[in-house]
């Protein structure tokens, strides 16, 4: 089975802009996860989509957003960016209803200058 | 909302030691104990896991013990090798209504393993 495949691997981007970030889930799986990941905050929760719905969103402001289309795969999107921004974005997806087990993909790197 | 402390942020030890990394957690409703393993470049990858139901759990060279009463979990890593070196996290899952589980996790700990 192919992993959770995240596209873009590296992003490079300036304050004001705004960033989409796909995932793709492992087949199967209906729930996938979004982390931001910082050295300072190690990885903070953003949102989980389960069957297209989000089920839990962290504490983010409104500029972070996400979707989940039919076929499982989610896109995350980042609008007028801020410094602050720069970090790896983390997708989960996992197999059952209870977030457990997550296969996690190897990340979006998203500078912000 | 759910809190986890991990211990320590950095621990190096020599090849064939042992290592512990110890985590807390704040809400006692919390149930199920992953731990990951983070190497450069990749996303973190499950090691081993704990329900609330079990003490200890045990694969290989990793275990995993669970104390509720005092809410804090330790992983131990015997006879360490180099390809043990690796940010690990330990994190805590809890019912967050509407169907929803949510994980937190704790900040991590590097660990390097001297050859």
């Amino acid at each position: 089975k192919a992993g959770v495949t995240q596209t873009p691997r590296y992003l490079i981007k300036t304050r004001g802009q705004q960033v989409t970030l796909s995932c793709s889930p492992i087949s199967g799986h209906r729930s996938v996860s979004w982390y931001q990941q910082t050295p300072g905050q190690g990885l903070q929760f953003l949102f989980e989509y389960f069957s297209e719905t989000q089920r839990n969103k962290g504490n983010f402001p409104g500029r972070f957003s996400g979707r989940q289309f039919s076929n499982s795969r989610s896109e995350m999107n980042v609008s007028t960016l801020e410094l602050g921004d720069s970090a790896l974005y983390l997708c989960a997806s996992s197999p059952g209803t209870m977030n457990e087990k997550l296969f996690f993909g190897s990340g979006t790197q998203l500078s912000v200058l | 909302g759910e809190n986890v402390e991990q211990h320590p942020s950095t621990l190096s030890v020599q090849e064939g030691d042992s290592a512990v990394i110890k985590c807390t957690y704040s809400d006692s409703a919390s149930n199920y104990f992953p731990w990951y393993k983070q190497e450069l470049g990749k996303g973190p990858q499950l090691i081993i896991d704990i329900r609330s139901n079990v003490g200890e759990k045990k694969d290989q060279r990793i275990a995993v013990t669970l104390n509720k009463t005092a809410k804090h979990f330790s992983l131990h890593i015997t006879e360490t090798q180099p390809e043990d070196s690796a940010v690990y996290f330990c994190a805590a899952t809890a019912y967050s209504g509407a169907g929803s589980y949510q994980l937190t996790f704790g900040k991590g700990t590097k660990l390097s393993v001297i050859p």
